[in-house]
């Protein structure tokens, strides 16, 4: 199974972009990585997914790199409310394996 | 916004009582997951549903765990006799079809059980 490895927690000045990064050297050729993310107390949110290219939408951009072995997902200008566990999920045959999730802080 | 539907949002029981939560996928959703997520970690697939029909319980505790999805639309989890263990949150997803690409699970709100 294609695990993912994120560190546990990163902190990110309002304003600024945070950048959150995500290991998954053991992914296959056809497997999409997701993005979710979890505010406190409520059901994941669906971010952004992508398999080999670049993608942006309005919450986010990622960026995987040409060996598809790591991702980046990145918020670019982080506010208060994007306080969060972010998850990154290698989909396994339309399975979402979580891990742990890196907890971001966005402090004032 | 559509979004996946729950209730009861918290329900709180003792061991051994049994326990039962609802969710209505987005309409149109043929695909639809039961997740577990204890406090502190990533949630844990339960089982998944292909309309009516069960596509993985694999790591649904038969023993006591049931779910059905009887005319391939709301869906009921069910657990009898509850345990100490079992207080979690019940998380609910839908998704068009078999999750790949293009496929994304939307959430619900979740049910928080507690047992006591």
């Amino acid at each position: 199974d294609a695990k993912t490895t994120q560190p546990p927690s990163m902190d990110c000045a309002e304003g600024r972009a945070a950048n959150l990064p995500c290991n998954h050297s053991t992914i296959s050729g056809n497997e999409y990585v997701y993005w979710y993310r979890q505010i406190h107390s409520q059901g994941p949110q669906y971010i952004i997914h992508g398999l080999k290219n670049n993608e942006t939408n309005e919450m986010a951009s990622l960026i995987i790199t040409e060996d598809r072995k790591s991702s980046t997902l990145i918020l670019p200008h982080a506010t208060l409310r994007d306080t969060a566990v972010y998850y990154c999920i290698v989909n396994q045959g339309g399975k979402l394996i979580f891990g742990q999730g890196t907890e971001l802080s966005v402090k004032p | 916004e559509a979004e996946v539907a729950q209730s009861p949002r918290y329900k709180i029981t003792e061991k051994s009582q049994a326990v039962a939560f609802w969710c209505d996928p987005i309409s149109g959703h043929a695909t639809l997951y039961w997740y577990r997520q204890i406090l502190g970690q990533g949630p844990e697939l339960l089982v998944q549903f292909q309309d009516e029909s069960v596509v993985d319980d694999s790591q649904l505790p038969k023993d006591r765990f049931s779910a059905e999805r009887l005319k391939g639309v709301d869906s009921t989890l069910k657990i009898q006799p509850a345990e100490l263990g079992d207080s979690a949150m019940y998380l609910c997803a839908s998704s068009r079809g078999l999750a790949g690409g293009g496929n994304e699970q939307f959430f619900g709100p979740g049910t928080r059980l507690t047992v006591l």
